[in-house]
């Protein structure tokens, strides 16, 4: 099975400040991540999908990047209301195994 | 725009099963395009991909619960349904039904229900 990881676990950056985030495979996935925002006490949201494929809607301060194992979530100006957990997700696989990583909380300091 | 609602019991006994039915609407469950899944989140914790079907029938499970979960689909009625036996309270949980892409996005989630928050517990 295909083990995803991020990191860091946490983080807490200012207003204004780039924030990059981590998500690794422990195999090749080609460029089949996808990244979600789970504000609190909310719903889960797409951000990001094909690693670097802006979902209609989300700001353009979000972006992603990578392939084969390694990608990064980048919010380029940290707004309040990014505060947020985010996870990253392998899908099209064979056979089908959508794991999410274990998630990223960003806070602001 | 496409609504989806979990509806079943939020409180379950140790051992018994598990029940909930996603219901569909704004959308047709039969479409080629589409994929219908659970995920769910323990409290505090990450998320969970529980497994996906196809309109058809064609079911796709977490290696990890795949001896305990049956999805099926009810196209008749636009719904889904998940179940989980022999439960314990690790499967207590927010479980989210959801739509997820086909084809080049197979899997991934572009629609979310609310929620619904089931506990384990005699």
């Amino acid at each position: 099975d295909i083990q995803m990881t991020q990191s860091p676990s946490s983080l807490s950056a200012s207003v204004g400040d780039r924030v990059t985030i981590t998500c690794r495979a422990s195999q090749g996935i080609s460029n089949y991540l996808a990244w979600y925002q789970q504000k609190p006490g909310k719903v889960p949201k797409l951000l990001i999908y094909a690693a670097s494929t802006l979902q209609s809607g989300v700001p353009s301060r979000f972006s992603g990047s990578g392939s084969g194992t390694d990608f990064t979530l980048t919010i380029s100006s940290l707004q309040p209301e990014d505060v947020a957990t985010y996870y990253c997700q392998k899908y099209n696989s064979a056979p089908p195994q959508f794991t999410f990583g274990p998630g990223t909380k960003v806070d602001i300091k | 725009q496409l609504q989806l609602q979990e509806s079943g019991p939020g409180l379950v006994k140790p051992s018994e099963t598990l029940s909930l039915t996603c219901t569909v609407s704004g959308g047709s469950i039969s479409s080629s395009s589409y994929y219908w899944g659970w995920i769910r989140q323990p409290p505090g914790k990450g998320l969970e991909w529980i497994g996906s079907i196809y309109y058809s029938g064609s079911t796709y499970y977490n290696p990890s619960l795949k001896s305990r979960v049956t999805i099926s689909v009810d196209t008749s009625k636009n719904q889904f349904s998940l179940k989980l036996s022999s439960v314990t309270a690790a499967d207590t949980a927010v479980y989210y039904c959801a739509r997820q892409g086909g084809r080049a996005i197979f899997g991934v989630v572009t629609d979310w229900g609310q929620g619904t928050l089931v506990t384990v517990s005699s």
